[in-house]
């Protein structure tokens, strides 16, 4: 079965540092992968993908991914942390029956001043 | 944003009593799902449809059933809620020609089961 582990529950950086946000994986195919993010009270937001065509994924915002299939992790970063980068961050596998999804527990992400 | 809305916003309901939530796209998308969230689960799947009158069982769907007669709509009924069922329910929708495993998320649904 396809799922996503993500390492830390809460992760508290400073404004201008860099963030990293770690997840593990565990799937029998070659998994489709996504970070999603969450601001306090609002909906979801798809930040990357991955899919196979490139081990490094870019998204929104300045943030990026990088898939190691030999460490079978999808950890996201992002060079200098922002106070609106504050938010819930979730790690994500599709599970492909339905082309479900299978969440991650998320990383709450906070931005000190 | 994804044209998905969900209706209602915030519900404050008594248990026993039967609630519907429901989920409108104007995307024309095949596939649509509800989700549940709760602090410390993340999301889990409810239950999805992957076409009108089509749907199937997710992770934690006891409790729940659906309903698609319309591609644009997707409804979501608790027969008789319960206060476990107190939860945040998010809608999502997507589409073979956009990547079938893309999903987009609508606002969400606060439920409060007394």
């Amino acid at each position: 079965a396809q799922s996503v582990t993500q390492l830390d529950s809460h992760v508290s950086v400073s404004e201008g540092t860099p963030v990293l946000l770690r997840c593990n994986y565990s799937s029998s195919y070659s998994p489709s992968l996504f970070w999603y993010v969450q601001h306090p009270n609002k909906g979801l937001q798809l930040l990357l993908k991955y899919t196979s065509a490139a081990t490094l994924v870019k998204g929104i915002n300045g943030f990026e991914a990088e898939f190691k299939k030999s460490e079978t992790s999808f950890h996201l970063t992002k060079p200098s942390a922002h106070m609106s980068d504050a938010a819930e961050y979730f790690c994500v596998v599709s599970v492909y029956s339905g082309y479900a999804l299978n969440f991650g527990k998320g990383t709450s992400l906070l931005v000190t001043p | 944003d994804a044209g998905i809305t969900q209706s209602p916003r915030h519900k404050v309901t008594e248990t026993g009593t039967p609630v519907t939530l429901r989920c409108h796209q104007t995307e024309n998308h095949r596939y649509m799902y509800w989700y549940r969230q709760d602090p410390g689960h993340g999301l889990r799947l409810i239950h999805y449809s992957y076409g009108v009158k089509d749907t199937d069982k997710g992770e934690v769907s006891d409790g729940y059933s659906v309903s698609r007669s319309k591609t644009e709509d997707f409804l979501l009924t608790l027969e008789s809620a319960t206060s476990s069922q107190t939860s945040v329910y998010f809608c999502a929708i997507s589409d073979p020609g956009m990547g079938p495993d893309t999903q987009y998320f609508g606002p969400g649904t606060r439920l409060t089961v007394l």
